[in-house]
């Protein structure tokens, strides 16, 4: 079965500080997405990876960047933690027309 | 991008078949059309996914008319588990181009 690892299913941090959302998948896929998921505003993309040092914007990338130095991890970081970004972030990577595969999700709380 | 259409919400009984409808006029080519659902606080998790006719697995059956303009997820004889998110979305599969979640169809079953 394929896994997709978040490193923490919830956190609370800081405004202000810079947050490291780590995401891990084992199945050597190359492709992998950030979302955050928000009441009554479903799943939004944030930053998406198709290859490794690859990043490209997805449709709310303010505030964020992404790190993809290796293969089987997608880093997600806020740069400066604000309120606004309190939300459920959801990591997904992509097996070629099969399917994406998601993490359990970290639920983010930023005070 | 693909953009997809599908109801909101559906209530149903348990042991029903459930039918939702995905519109997505503007499908590519080499588009492939994929399920998800999702429970509260989960990540979403694949269903099923087809390209053109008829696609069936253990879980669900998935209908494509030939012009793929739309499609049809059916659940046979949903249970109470079955009350979840539900959503289509249209991809080349490769994932080089942004998965892009739609609003989705909230299912409601009932005993």
């Amino acid at each position: 079965d394929v896994k997709v690892t978040q490193s923490s299913r919830y956190l609370v941090k800081r405004t202000g500080e810079k947050v490291f959302l780590e995401c891990v998948q084992d199945m050597d896929h190359e492709n992998m997405f950030w979302y955050r998921q928000d009441p009554g505003l479903g799943l939004r993309l944030i930053y998406f990876s198709y290859d490794v040092k690859m990043k490209e914007k997805g449709d709310i990338p303010e505030g964020y960047s992404v790190s993809r130095e290796k293969k089987e991890r997608f880093s997600l970081i806020l740069e400066s933690a604000s309120t606004n970004q309190t939300s459920m972030y959801l990591c997904a990577s992509i097996k070629q027309a099969v399917g994406a595969f998601f993490g359990q999700g970290t639920r983010l709380t930023v005070v | 991008l693909a953009k997809t259409t599908q109801p909101i919400s559906m209530d149903s009984y348990e042991g029903q078949e459930v039918n939702i409808t995905c519109s997505h006029n503007n499908i590519a080519t080499n588009d492939y059309i994929t399920w998800y659902q999702q429970f509260p606080s989960q990540g979403p998790r694949f269903i099923i996914q087809g390209y053109k006719t008829k696609v069936t697995n253990e879980v669900a059956s998935l209908f494509i008319p030939a012009d793929r303009k739309s499609s049809t997820l059916s659940l046979p004889r949903v249970s109470l588990s079955d009350t979840a998110v539900y959503y289509c979305l249209v991809g080349d599969g490769t994932g080089r181009r942004a998965l892009t979640f739609g609003s989705g169809t909230r299912l409601q079953v009932q005993p």
